[in-house]
């Protein structure tokens, strides 16, 4: 199995802040590595797929890169309604894995 | 206006039986790959099934943690994805989310459904 390792697990950060989220897969996944935020309560939301590609609807200032099997999410200029908890996927392979999750607080 | 809509969910004995059912709209049912996804409470997202379009035989994919209890099917005549779950155990208990993939086997869950809520619990 794909094991995707998420970090950090949680972090605080205020309303204007530049935020980095990374995922590490345990071997090549090539760019078939999504992201989905999560808010309390609610189904997560597609942000980024195929590592970089913006899905439709979701604001300019989310951003992903990919670097060998290291993929980063970048919130350019934190928002009050990104406060959430962010996921990454791999859906290269089954058994599709996620990682453990980002919770990004108010700081 | 893709929609996804559970039913099903609710509490159930250890060792019990429970069918989950995800109505969808919006979109052409037959052409796209369909997954189950569940939350246990306060936890991550686990992958649990997925059925593939008409066009690749419907064919189905299990995590380890359901396989030989769980059965993943569609009606696409209905419009209706399923999830059978047999023998369930207390770790069972989650939010179980349907979930549409896009058109490529490859590609991420695009649409989600609101959730269903199963507990296993005596």
């Amino acid at each position: 199995d794909i094991q995707m390792t998420q970090s950090p697990s949680s972090l605080s950060a205020s309303v204007g802040d530049r935020v980095t989220i990374t995922c590490r897969a345990s071997q090549s996944i090539s760019n078939y590595l999504n992201w989905y935020q999560q808010k309390p309560g609610k189904a997560p939301k597609l942000l980024i797929y195929a590592a970089s590609s913006l899905q439709s609807g979701v604001p300019s200032r989310f951003r992903g890169s990919r670097s060998g099997t290291d993929f980063t999410l970048t919130i350019s200029s934190l928002q009050p309604e990104d406060f959430a908890t962010y996921y990454c996927q791999q859906s290269y392979d089954t058994p599709l894995t996620f990682g453990g999750g980002t919770k990004v607080e108010i700081k | 206006e893709v929609q996804l809509v559970e039913s099903g969910g609710g509490l159930v004995q250890p060792g019990g039986s429970l069918r989950l059912s995800c109505a969808a709209s919006g979109f052409t049912f037959s052409n796209y790959a369909m997954s189950w996804v569940r939350q246990a409470p306060g936890k991550g997202l686990e992958w649990v099934s997925t059925i593939s379009n008409s066009d690749t035989g419907g064919n189905t994919y299990y995590a380890d943690s359901v396989k030989g209890r769980f059965t993943v099917s569609r009606d696409n005549s209905k419009n209706t994805l399923y999830l059978q779950m047999y023998s369930l155990r207390a770790e069972d208990t989650a939010v179980y989310y349907c979930a549409k993939r896009g058109y490529n086997w490859n590609d991420a869950f695009d649409y989600w459904g609101q959730g269903a809520l199963v507990t296993v619990s005596p």
